[in-house]
């Protein structure tokens, strides 16, 4: 079993839409939780962390976090064609320094 | 603009030759990164930097080797390289982990290398 688990997508939605992008993680010690957005060719840029069980907003983002069912999801409201790109969950293994485990990415496709 | 820099930005290099990627963050992290990101696949750690000594060494052949002369900087010796070594070398930084403080990583923007 993978350590983080994303579909791979493409995941399309049209403009306005919310998009919605999730993740599983099978080490139940993890503590901290990371969405990185990639665009071809760039390097992943943080757009949210969450530590906590629950909601965290920020803008039209949110990430949602249940470490009782080891799942973490972004939503992204009013989506954008600009928001199309590669989102990249991320955990940090609790006992690993600051190893990050990475998903292996879901492809968002926002349509006008 | 990004705080954390990285040149060169691109880099081709053969199999005989000796190049070094560098790394600087302007944020006040203690704790550096590099990865390694194959096309269509997420970024693979290599090596972890805490207060300027190495403390993960993802099993990395000995080709790469890092350095890290002060907080800020952050270096990539590179030296027989294979082809199969062409990507896009990420450095990246954050707080240590650990002391309390959030540590999200701050990527800088890649070197991409071609190994020929």
């Amino acid at each position: 079993q993978k350590e983080v688990e994303q579909n791979s997508g493409p995941l399309s939605v049209p403009e306005g839409a919310i998009a919605s992008l999730n993740c599983t993680y099978s080490d139940r010690v993890s503590q901290s939780f990371f969405w990185y957005r990639q665009y071809s060719g760039k390097s992943p840029e943080l757009i949210m962390s969450i530590y906590s069980n629950g909601d965290k907003e920020d803008g039209r983002f949110t990430a949602q976090l249940n470490k009782a069912s080891q799942y973490v999801s972004l939503l992204i409201r009013d989506s954008q064609p600009s928001d199309s790109a590669t989102y990249l969950c991320a955990v940090n293994i609790g006992n690993q320094g600051g190893k990050l485990i990475f998903g292996q990415g879901t492809e968002l496709s926002v349509k006008p | 603009d990004t705080e954390v820099t990285q040149t060169p930005k691109h880099l081709v290099m053969g199999m005989t030759n000796k190049k070094s990627l560098k790394c600087e963050q302007h944020m006040g992290h203690r704790a550096m990164y590099w990865y390694k990101q194959k096309a269509k696949k997420p970024p693979e750690l290599m090596f972890v930097y805490s207060y300027e000594k190495l403390s993960i060494n993802e099993s990395v052949p000995s080709r790469f080797s890092p350095e890290c002369p002060n907080s800020s900087l952050l270096n990539l010796h590179l030296h027989a390289l294979q082809p199969e070594d062409s990507a896009l070398y990420l450095c990246a930084s954050s707080q240590v982990p650990g002391t309390g403080s959030s540590y999200e990583q701050y990527f800088g923007p890649g070197t991409r290398l071609t190994v020929t």
